[in-house]
């Protein structure tokens, strides 16, 4: 059974502050990555796909992938009360995305 | 660009009437749609992949003569809850991923509220 584990939260930062989220996956295999937002009541929102080792970045959303650790994490700098949502990591599993249960984020003004 | 509609975006039923659900990618076509369903407070679960052509893939424990899924081209495909029921009320939601772009990037749609009377 494919798993990808996350930390339900809610995770509380201070706005300004730098949020970190985290997610580990059990398919060794795995080669794409993705981090989802959604808003209460709303669906899913693509915000980063990565698929090498390393960090990528795209504005205030930095992603980090580590395959021999079998973890990926979403940083998110200079966070806003309009970050605050849940944020799905998926790991693609044979032509499906297999999600996470999600982290609740929480930023305070 | 990757623009996903769906229709309705909610819709009330009585107990054993059916619901058609419509989901289009609007800027891309869709060499594969994904239908999941969420309840209150839990993640997403995914009931079926579709190929446009071809017949749906549906995932263990979902019932494929109640959740009729047709994708008929590559910008549509559609889920019908047949003879739908209370705890059939759920928020749907599909997914398209344009495989011509090489990736496995999942465009979602807006959901679908389902409230079954």
């Amino acid at each position: 059974q494919k798993e990808v584990e996350q930390n339900s939260g809610p995770l509380s930062v201070p706005e300004g502050a730098i949020a970190s989220l985290n997610c580990t996956y059990s398919d060794r295999g795995s080669q794409s990555f993705f981090w989802y937002r959604q808003y209460s009541g709303k669906s899913p929102e693509l915000i980063m796909s990565i698929y090498s080792n390393g960090d990528k970045e795209d504005g205030r959303f930095t992603a980090q992938l580590n395959k021999a650790s079998q973890y990926v994490s979403l940083l998110i700098r200079d966070s806003q009360p309009s970050d605050s949502a849940t944020y799905l990591c998926a790991v693609n599993g044979g032509g499906k995305l297999i999600f996470g249960q999600g982290t609740e984020l929480s930023v305070k003004p | 660009g990757a623009v996903v509609s769906q229709h309705p975006s909610w819709v009330i039923c009585k107990s054993g009437t059916s619901v058609k659900i419509e989901c289009r990618s609007l800027d891309f076509q869709a060499t594969t749609m994904f239908w999941y369903r969420q309840f209150p407070k839990q993640s997403l679960m995914l009931m079926a992949t579709s190929n446009e052509g071809s017949k749906a893939t549906y995932e263990q424990g979902v019932e494929k003569d109640k959740f009729l899924i047709n994708h008929a081209s590559l910008t549509l495909s559609t889920l019908t809850v047949t003879s739908a029921h209370p705890e059939d009320s759920s928020f749907y939601i599909c997914s398209a991923n344009d495989r011509g772009e090489g990736s496995y990037e999942q465009y979602f749609g807006p959901g679908t509220r389902l409230t079954v009377t």
